[in-house]
């Protein structure tokens, strides 16, 4: 079974609109993290923000907040009046139980490509 | 930031040759990981580094092995490369702290003809 699902493979939006990509989680762990990645056409994983699932509050980070609805487990990315420079694939993430050694394994959704149009 | 490097940053090679690819970490960390994207599956783990001498595999290990002799390099090698594992190969490094971040190197390009 998928535990990261993004169910939008592309999307557009108009500048200085908002928008917001979707993502669902699957996991029996109560203790995990997620993460929003933007990947621009030159390759590099950026990261943009990251909710805890102890985290009362929604995360923000200037333009990007996360909806995080645990009971629904999504955590859906909003970016608030878009710009050109938005335009990229993004990828959702969990952190979740841990590998051997102790660290924790990063699972990745199959990313939303996101074009901001004038 | 963490200082983590990937080298070759594009290759091509040929069908049954071996490839390896290195990461390289500029400070302390433990936890190093290889990952390979494919367009409609996102990123998939391929194996990680706990330590060096320790290594495990992800969930995408066959036709892969991983070697770590020094803290800071965490080599990936295609014992005999096929077109399959034409990708996009990611080392990234967790650097802990209040996200138990990830910090991801730029990315090595494979093309296996």
């Amino acid at each position: 079974a998928q535990k990261i699902t993004q169910t939008q493979p592309g999307m557009f939006v108009q500048e200085k609109e908002a928008v917001t990509l979707d993502c669902t989680y699957d996991t029996s762990d109560p203790s995990y993290g997620l993460f929003w990645y933007k990947q621009p056409s030159s390759g590099e994983m950026i990261f943009l923000i990251y909710q805890g699932s102890y985290d009362q509050q929604n995360a923000t980070e200037g333009r990007y907040s996360l909806n995080f609805q645990k009971a629904r487990k999504s955590a859906n990315l909003v970016i608030s009046a878009s710009q050109l420079g938005d335009s990229a694939m993004y990828f959702c993430a969990m952190r979740e139980k841990k590998l051997t050694g102790g660290g924790n394994k990063l699972t990745f959704g199959t990313g939303t490509q996101l074009k901001v149009e004038l | 930031d963490a200082g983590i490097t990937q080298s070759p940053r594009h290759k091509v090679t040929e069908t049954g040759t071996p490839v390896t690819l290195r990461c390289h970490q500029t400070e302390n960390h433990r936890y190093m990981y290889w990952y390979r994207q494919d367009p409609g599956h996102g990123l998939r783990l391929i194996h990680y580094s706990y330590g060096v001498k320790d290594t495990d595999k992800g969930e995408v290990s066959d036709g892969y092995s991983v070697s770590r002799s020094k803290t800071e390099d965490f080599l990936l090698t295609l014992e005999s490369a096929t077109s399959s594992q034409t990708s996009v190969y990611f080392c990234a490094i967790a650097t802990g702290g209040r996200y138990y971040g990830y910090t991801f190197g730029s990315g090595t390009r494979l093309t296996v003809v």
